[in-house]
């Protein structure tokens, strides 16, 4: 089934401890994406990657890292982890330069840092 | 920074009318405008996006811009409970960005 798959679905982290974050899809889409969604505060851009090999800062980057090493993989990076970190993270993909730009997420992935 | 302004509700309709959802922004340059349903515990999807000033329908669901006022509605005729979820506005913020609004809560009682 063609999608976006987010790994891990939850995780109980330590603050200060490195973690990363998974995203692969399936549907060949040049754009990806990272929101994160915080209760009262909505989806909100993290990073964003336009093609392969390219990426580039949201609303709030500050403590998170990406790479682009190819078209299917976009893993969010958290160096040290601190609580303000808890949230519900989105991965996301699209195709901008076909048509409507519709994003596509995955599941979420539940972090909670303590 | 473009802004996204939706009220959070919750808006309670009766099963069987209409429930219209508002969203107004910031950025007159904002070129396209996306309705995006999530239920809870779930991830976003979306319902429908419209580029052009009018209506765009789509089953039972019409999405309304304005681009001179600066609002883009959705208007869901005959909800059914199954509609309850919080809906999300969101526009073109860059090439390829996105910039969402925090989204309506709306229920539909039976």
């Amino acid at each position: 089934i063609a999608g976006i798959t987010q790994a891990p679905t939850s995780q109980i982290l330590a603050a200060g401890r490195r973690m990363t974050l998974r995203c692969t899809q399936d549907m060949r889409h040049n754009a990806m994406y990272w929101y994160r969604q915080d209760l009262g505060l909505g989806l909100r851009l993290i990073h964003y990657s336009n093609t392969a090999g390219t990426t580039g800062k949201g609303e709030v980057p500050d403590g998170y890292s990406v790479s682009r090493a190819n078209t299917d993989d976009f893993p969010l990076t958290l160096a040290s982890a601190v609580p303000s970190q808890t949230s519900v993270y989105f991965c996301a993909s699209s195709d901008p330069g076909v048509g409507a730009n519709v994003l596509t997420f995955g599941a979420g992935s539940r972090l909670t840092v303590l | 920074q473009k802004e996204v302004e939706q009220n959070s509700g919750p808006l309670s309709v009766p099963e069987g009318a209409i429930a219209s959802l508002n969203c107004t922004y910031s950025d007159r340059g904002s070129q396209s405008f996306f309705w995006y349903r999530q239920y809870s515990g779930k991830s976003p999807e979306l319902i429908m996006f419209i580029y052009s000033n009018g209506d765009k329908e789509d089953g039972r669901f019409t999405a309304q811009l304005n681009k001179a006022s600066q609002y883009v509605s959705l208007l869901i005729r005959d909800s059914q409970p199954s509609d309850s979820a919080t809906y999300l506005c969101a526009l073109n913020s860059g090439y390829s960005t996105l910039t969402f609004g925090k989204g309506t809560m709306l229920l539909v009682s039976p």
